[in-house]
């Protein structure tokens, strides 16, 4: 098994360009999330998703757009890139009930100019 | 909604000295409760987990943690600290109700010196 995997790794962007973030995991896991991690802020929380055709808002989902058409990928779009959204990227998924445990890919280094 | 405490954001610590990361917590009940452990350019790997029953809860790499009601904390521990060791540690907490969503402290950037 790959597990998560995420690609770009990393990835530089203009002001107002668009482009979009993917992410996939062979576990079949039903849980799939995307977070954000600043310095001294962890990590936050963007959108997630609990199967296919299910999305829902994190904490700071602004400016980010998600779809899940199928269970394996989970990809994040930045419509509009702006300064604020330069971060590093990271996408985790679990399975839905028991664990909790979340397994996260290994990151996005996006910076927006 | 639940939130997360580290105190500490850098902490050295000498090569084979014991470790000790707090970690406090705000939940109107009992949480689950997580750390996480990140290397340079790395994503986020589970270290250990409190769903229920015992307190002290043994992880992987030798660590533990204990998670005391009374203070909403769940310290991270480890009697004797590797230089590889050295890394940035995440406490976590999801609450009992709704899917998954985990909130993450802002991070321990531990320094192990020789």
């Amino acid at each position: 098994n790959a597990g998560v995997t995420q690609t770009p790794k990393f990835q530089v962007l203009k002001t107002g360009q668009s482009m979009t973030l993917q992410c996939a995991q062979d576990m079949n896991h039903e849980y799939m999330s995307w977070y954000r991690q600043d310095p001294g802020m962890g990590l936050r929380l963007i959108h997630y998703s609990v199967g296919a055709g299910i999305t829902d808002q994190g904490e700071v989902p602004n400016g980010y757009n998600v779809s899940r058409s199928t269970t394996e990928d989970f990809p994040l779009r930045l419509l509009s890139a702006a300064p604020s959204q330069t971060s590093v990227y990271f996408c985790a998924s679990s399975p839905l009930l028991g664990s909790y445990e979340q397994y996260f890919g290994p990151g996005t280094r996006l910076t927006v100019t | 909604a639940q939130s997360v405490t580290q105190p500490d954001i850098h902490i050295t610590v000498s090569e084979g000295a014991s470790l000790e990361l707090r970690c406090n917590y705000s939940y109107g009940a009992t949480p689950y409760l997580f750390w996480y452990v990140q290397s340079p350019g790395q994503g986020l790997q589970l270290l250990l987990k409190y769903f229920s029953g015992d307190t002290l809860v043994q992880g992987i790499k030798g660590f533990e943690a204990e998670f005391k009601r009374s203070q909403s904390s769940f310290n991270l521990r480890k009697p004797s600290v590797h230089w590889s060791d050295a890394a940035e540690y995440f406490c976590a907490v999801g609450a009992r109700e709704g899917f998954q969503k985990l909130v993450f402290g802002t991070g321990t950037r531990l320094l192990v010196s020789p």
